[in-house]
């Protein structure tokens, strides 16, 4: 089973929104609403912002939303901020047998 | 509040084997899967498998197939994940998450080194 695709970075000035695509395939995003986002501080572990492909979980921004189409989800942070400087994660759950794959990792630069 | 504490760093030689615990704490124990996800340095996240605490059932990525066993205590509440016949390429973060189709809470890793 192959990684989901992201872009390796993605850049925004303060106050701006940009969006993260995660690829996969009609075996794993494009077959299941189980996409989640997972923020990523250096050297600490993991953080769940979005889960179901588009809800978020109590206490976390509602500047982050999720959506997909077809194969492929998306991450999209509005009105950037200096803290939401990661590395983010998609992953999807991809049946029975493989279970779940993540993607590659976006590193996220607030200009 | 939920918690998962794991065990501390471990260095071990090429071919021998790790168990790394998760004590979960804050929540029913045996209510959630626990999933087990390692991270090389600079590297992405790589799921490993999953272990379901009430019935013991496991499923494994088919990478770690044969070489990877996660067991529970629900007396202490405690996930395990044993890697065996380890290489160089094994050295990473391990993180155990609890899951129920999404990884809600993480434990803090544990980094397992593999050096001669």
């Amino acid at each position: 089973q192959s990684a989901l695709t992201q872009p390796a970075s993605v850049s925004g000035s303060p106050g701006q929104s940009i969006t993260i695509s995660c690829t996969g395939t009609s075996s794993d995003v494009g077959s299941y609403n189980l996409v989640s986002w997972y923020q990523q501080h250096p050297g600490k572990a993991p953080k769940l912002m979005i889960y179901e492909g588009s809800k978020r979980p109590s206490g976390v921004s509602n500047r982050f939303s999720g959506s997909k189409s077809g194969n492929t989800a998306s991450l999209t942070i509005s009105g950037l901020q200096a803290e939401d400087e990661a590395d983010y994660y998609c992953c999807s759950y991809a049946g029975s047998s493989t279970y779940y794959v993540f993607g590659t990792g976006t590193k996220v630069t607030v200009l | 509040q939920v918690q998962l504490v794991q065990s501390g760093a471990e260095v071990k030689k090429p071919g021998a084997s790790v168990k790394v615990s998760c004590k979960a704490s804050g929540y029913t124990f045996t209510s959630y899967d626990i999933n087990w996800v390692r991270q090389a340095t600079g590297q992405g996240l790589e799921w490993m498998g999953w272990m379901n605490p009430n019935s013991g059932n496991t499923g494994y990525a088919q990478k770690f197939q044969g070489r990877v066993t996660m067991t529970r205590n629900t007396s202490i509440s405690t996930a395990y994940m044993e890697l065996s016949s380890l290489r160089s390429e094994d050295t990473a973060v391990y993180y155990c998450a609890r899951a129920l189709r999404n990884f809600d809470y993480w434990g803090q890793g544990t980094l397992v080194t593999v050096s001669s």
